[in-house]
């Protein structure tokens, strides 16, 4: 069974410039949560969609949007992108509302210059 | 903001040493997990253990859960190399479904 699956790998952006993050979970998991991890502030939760609706978001500004497709598959878009946005984005997957541990991908290392 | 907090923030060992890495956290929960993380890597799910639940073992891993204390502890016997990575607790809150809340993590490092 293919895990979680995050595109691209890393990422190199300019200050100001938007970045769209793709995320393809495990099949059947129909629950993807997005965190991310900076050295400062740790593994912070951003949202989680399941069935295409956005069910939880975390603390963080309007500039950070996601949304997920019929497929399960979700993306994240981050725009006006700021140096602090330098981050490992981790895409999770899980089927029964997490009640059984969720599956990370490798993520996604973005780097804001 | 975060949930729990790992105890301690680095540990180092010897190979075949036993670690011992402690979580505490704030609110009610649903459930507590335990992930590992190699560097830069992502997170690997380890163990869960339910709020109704004292103890689970998984290998060489053993959780324990007080909710009176609201902490848990991860036990790894017999340490491997391999085992050297962050080592994170996870809550949800008291109702399924609602987002992983980690604590900031314990580094472990074996040594040979």
């Amino acid at each position: 069974k293919a895990g979680v699956t995050q595109t691209p790998r890393y990422l190199i952006k300019t200050r100001g410039q938007q970045v769209t993050l793709s995320c393809s979970p495990i099949s059947g998991h129909r629950s993807v949560s997005w965190y991310q991890q900076t050295p400062g502030q740790g593994l912070q939760f951003l949202f989680e969609y399941f069935s295409e609706t956005q069910r939880n978001k975390g603390n963080f500004p309007g500039r950070f949007s996601g949304r997920q497709f019929s497929n399960s598959r979700s993306e994240m878009n981050v725009s006006t992108l700021e140096l602090g946005d330098s981050a490992l984005y981790l895409c999770a997957s899980s089927s029964a509302g997490g009640n059984y541990g969720y599956t990370f991908g490798s993520g996604t290392r973005l780097t804001v210059v | 903001s975060q949930q729990g907090e790992e105890d301690p923030q680095a540990l180092s060992i010897q190979e075949g040493e036993n670690a011992t890495m402690n979580c505490s956290y704030k609110t009610s929960i649903n459930n507590l997990q335990w992930y590992r993380q190699n560097s830069g890597r992502g997170l690997v799910h380890l163990i869960l253990i339910r709020s109704n639940e004292r103890e689970k073992h998984s290998g060489r891993l053993r959780v324990t859960l007080d909710t009176s204390k609201k902490s848990s502890s991860l036990l790894i016997t017999a340490s491997r190399a391999a085992d050297t990575a962050s080592y994170f607790c996870a809550t949800d809150g008291d109702k399924a479904g609602t987002a992983l809340i980690f604590g900031k993590g314990t580094t472990l490092s074996v040594s040979s």
